[in-house]
């Protein structure tokens, strides 16, 4: 059965520093990896993707795969308040281009960006 | 433009009652999904619809039953609703199965 692990948090982060999320994956054939962030009350945001080992940066946010390790992990660079919200790890088995299966999500680790 | 869209925002029921809920896409998609959050703020996989085909059917009560008039809607239906049912209903899409993409959600208190 496919698992996907998250420290639940609450993870708290003074503003400007960098905020270090951590997701762990049971299922060996997953392909994709996916960040998402909940504030309450709303929808999961999409804001990062990674298919391959090593890192990916997008702005303040850096995604790092480590298949061998099944780990990946979410850097949130000079933190600022509005990042304060649940982030999901979620994953997928199947690469880009074909196949409908639904997402594995973590349970979400709640983070709290203090002024 | 708002790319995924759900009806209605909040739906509050008494047990044993059927309700829809409707999902609609303008981004194009081929894929798209019913996930549930329940009070833990757990988000899990419950139907997706590929080209009007389901593809995938977890583990969920056969009271629940998606459809699919095209490839731009999926609507969830619920027959004989029960308090488990309370939570958080989301729709999502996706372009070829991978990055999915949420809509605002449902959530549905039964009483």
């Amino acid at each position: 059965q496919k698992e996907v692990e998250q420290n639940s948090g609450p993870l708290s982060v003074p503003e400007g520093a960098i905020a270090s999320l951590n997701c762990t994956y049971s299922d060996r054939v997953s392909q994709s990896f996916f960040w998402y962030r909940q504030y309450s009350g709303k929808s999961p945001e999409l804001i990062m993707s990674i298919y391959s080992n090593g890192d990916k940066e997008d702005g303040r946010f850096t995604a790092q795969l480590n298949k061998a390790s099944q780990y990946v992990s979410l850097l949130i660079r000079d933190s600022q308040p509005s990042d304060s919200a649940t982030y999901l790890c979620a994953v997928n088995p199947l690469y880009s281009g074909g196949g409908a299966d639904g997402l594995t999500f973590g349970k979400g680790t709640h983070l709290i960006i203090q002024p | 433009d708002t790319a995924v869209s759900q009806t209605p925002k909040y739906l509050v029921t008494q047990m044993g009652n059927d309700k829809s809920i409707k999902c609609e896409q303008n981004l194009g998609h081929d894929t798209m999904y019913w996930y549930k959050q329940d009070s833990k703020k757990f988000l899990k996989i419950m139907f997706s619809y590929n080209n009007k085909e389901l593809i995938i059917n977890e583990t969920v009560p056969n009271r629940f039953s998606p459809k699919s008039p095209d490839k731009a809607h999926l609507n969830l239906h619920i027959n004989s609703l029960e308090l488990g049912d309370s939570a958080v209903y989301f729709c999502a899409s996706s372009p070829e199965g991978n990055e999915q993409f949420f809509g605002p959600g449902t959530r549905l208190t039964v009483l």
